[in-house]
């Protein structure tokens, strides 16, 4: 199993532009989120799914969008990059989101917003 | 804003000494995780606690989980160059939302 993948690692934006960080896993987990972290503020819930077609916005939602087409997938679309967007962004999955399940990390996308 | 918080937010630690990070709610959590991050890393899942009292070991590592279920403190003792990191604490206070602590960053002496 590769466990949590996100592509890519690292990219550079200009303040505008749109993309989409990509996000997969292959556990069959059915609960999955998307984190930013940035120093000294911990991770901070960006949106969460608890199944395929579910969606739900976490801490700090605005200028985020996702969907959840798939139990894999779940992509993180950023509509118009702001500098305030540079970060670290981590996707994770779980089995669910009951009160035994651990979050998987994936190795996190380095943005960085001009 | 942040549901949970957690001090120190930085430990510098000389080898061999122990040292505590504590994790503290405003409400009352249903359980409460903890993982570890290495710089440049991802955070990786540690432990998990979810009664009311309850202490866990693993090794060198002490969790424990308040009577209120309202905080939590990680131990370590004999801090060795691996410990170096930084340990989240993360509480769930709903069934689908974990809310994370700043981090305590733990930096050892040799």
């Amino acid at each position: 199993n590769a466990g949590v993948t996100q592509t890519p690692k690292f990219q550079v934006l200009k303040t505008g532009q749109s993309m989409t960080l990509q996000c997969a896993q292959d556990m069959n987990h059915e609960y999955m989120s998307w984190y930013r972290q940035d120093p000294g503020m911990g991770l901070r819930l960006i949106h969460y799914s608890v199944g395929a077609g579910i969606t739900d916005q976490g801490e700090v939602p605005n200028g985020y969008n996702v969907s959840r087409s798939t139990t894999e997938d779940f992509p993180l679309r950023l509509l118009s990059a702001a500098p305030s967007q540079t970060s670290v962004y981590f996707c994770a999955s779980s089995i669910g989101a009951g009160v035994m399940d651990e979050q998987y990390f994936g190795p996190g996308t380095r943005l960085t917003v001009t | 804003g942040q549901q949970v918080m957690q001090i120190p937010q930085y430990q510098h630690v000389q080898e061999g000494e122990d040292f505590t990070t504590y994790c503290n709610s405003s409400t009352t959590l249903s359980n409460i995780q903890w993982y570890k991050q290495r710089p440049g890393g991802h955070p990786v899942f540690l432990i998990q606690l979810v009664k009311s009292g309850e202490v866990k070991k693993q090794k060198r590592l002490t969790f424990q989980f308040g009577e209120a279920k309202k905080n939590s403190s990680l131990h370590i003792t004999a801090t060795q160059t691996t410990d170096v990191g930084t340990y989240f604490c993360a509480g769930r206070t709903n069934d689908y939302k974990l809310s994370f602590g700043a981090g305590t960053t733990v930096t050892v002496r040799a």
